[in-house]
């Protein structure tokens, strides 16, 4: 099977950048997926990027994607405490319909 | 437009028992995926239906079973409830083999 990994807890402060990584391992994911999961939520998407891409950005959020290294990354800028929650990122199975992946997901401390 | 609902938010049943659960996808999509979510296991598929067919299934034992309605309404059913059966469950919904948009989940409760 394909795993996504991510590391645990992030932590930062107010108004500094996050970075929170990701592994992949299926190289024919045609995108790549990034949610966010606030407490006692369901799953909101942030962004997506198709595999051709490079770096996508869309106001303070920035995906890179490295494709060679199965590597993708979300950095957010100019962190508010707001964006505290839960991150996930995930690739979908387009092989076996629509089911997608889910790393371990990355929860995002902000501090005042 | 309307998002994903699922109905209800929030359920306790004992060892035993048997469930539903309900999803409302958005108006247009024909796919929708469950997921159960604990904080063991992660985030895991269940299985996916299009236009009334299950088109794909996850590793889940034959308790966990679904359907689909002709107006895309799924619904889930889990029977002979144990323990490690109490998880968020997500429902998603989609244009095939596009971005998946998640409902608010279903916390189930097993006593």
């Amino acid at each position: 099977g394909e795993d996504v990994e991510q590391s645990l807890f992030l932590s930062v402060r107010e108004g500094d950048s996050s970075v929170i990584n990701c592994t992949y391992t299926d190289s024919s994911s045609t995108y790549l997926y990034w949610y966010k999961q606030e407490p006692g939520a369901g799953l909101q998407l942030l962004t997506y990027i198709f595999s051709n891409m490079d770096m996508k950005q869309d106001q303070r959020l920035t995906v890179l994607l490295n494709k060679k290294d199965k590597h993708l990354s979300l950095r957010i800028a100019d962190t508010q405490t707001g964006d505290s929650a839960i991150y996930f990122c995930a690739e979908p199975l387009i092989s076996l319909g629509n089911m997608l992946t889910f790393g371990g997901g990355t929860r995002l401390m902000v501090k005042p | 437009k309307a998002g994903v609902t699922q109905t209800p938010r929030y359920l306790i049943k004992t060892r035993g028992q048997q469930v539903t659960l309900s999803c409302s996808p958005i108006s247009g999509h024909r796919s929708v995926s469950w997921y159960q979510q604990t904080p063991g296991q992660g985030l895991q598929f269940l299985f996916e239906y299009f236009s009334e067919t299950q088109r794909n299934k996850g590793n889940f034992p034959g308790r966990f079973s679904g359907r689909q309605f002709s107006n895309s309404r799924s619904e889930m059913n889990v029977s002979t409830l144990e323990l490690g059966d109490s998880a968020l469950y997500l429902c998603a919904s989609s244009l095939p083999n596009n971005e998946q948009f998640f409902g608010p989940g279903t916390r189930l409760t097993v006593l």
